[in-house]
């Protein structure tokens, strides 16, 4: 079955560290993002990626970094630049006409201790 | 500054008993309005996408209809098995991204 792989599902980060998420897609869509979801809040744009070798930001992409050298996978860091990166993190891919919108992953959840 | 806003935050339902959420939005150039269904712990569900003003779209107990200024999701005779969270997004500034909104709880109980 063709689909968005998140891993790991659970994520805890000590003070100072940088943690990298994982995305994997085999839909063979262009484009990938990453979201963050916080309590109450939508979901915010971290960075997109719409071809390999290249990404922009999103509206919240300080302390966080990406890259795409794989059509299929695009993880994100986690860097220790991010002050509050307790949240829901998920990832999505959608094709070029997007008719279907976005696929979105299963996401990680990654708590600070 | 392009935006999304639904309401309720929260909807409580009994089963059977038929309701609406709703989405606002004020962006320039819409490309597409798109519904989502997101479970506690899960990533969103796609569910539909609107194009143009007087569309309608139906999946089962659900209906999604489009205006120029806001999206409608109709539930008809829900099940408790319809609970989640529903969320409303639209493109902004072409299909690069997607802006969401906020979301809307429902809870139907029997």
């Amino acid at each position: 079955d063709g689909g968005i792989t998140q891993s790991p599902k659970y994520l805890f980060r000590k003070e100072g560290q940088n943690v990298t998420l994982s995305c994997e897609q085999n839909l063979n869509h262009d484009a990938m993002y990453w979201y963050r979801q916080d309590p109450g809040q939508g979901l915010r744009l971290i960075y997109y990626s719409q071809i390999v070798n290249d990404f922009q930001k999103g509206d919240i992409a300080e302390g966080y970094s990406v890259s795409r050298e794989k059509k299929e996978s695009f993880p994100l860091t986690v860097t220790s630049a991010q002050k509050n990166p307790t949240a829901f993190y998920l990832c999505a891919s959608s094709s070029r006409d997007r008719v279907d919108g976005y696929t979105f992953g299963s996401g990680t959840r990654l708590t600070v201790v | 500054e392009d935006q999304v806003t639904q309401s309720p935050e929260a909807l409580r339902l009994q089963e059977g008993e038929s309701s609406s959420l709703n989405c606002s939005y004020t962006v320039s150039g819409l490309r597409g309005l798109f519904w989502y269904r997101q479970d506690p712990g899960k990533g969103p569900e796609f569910l539909f996408t609107l194009y143009s003003a007087g569309e309608e779209k139906e999946k089962e107990r659900l209906k999604a209809t489009l205006t120029k200024k806001e999206s409608f999701l109709h539930i008809t005779a829900p099940k408790p098995e319809d609970s989640a969270t529903y969320l409303c997004a639209s493109t902004s500034g072409g299909y690069n991204k997607l802006i969401f909104g906020a979301g809307t709880r429902l809870a139907v109980h029997p």
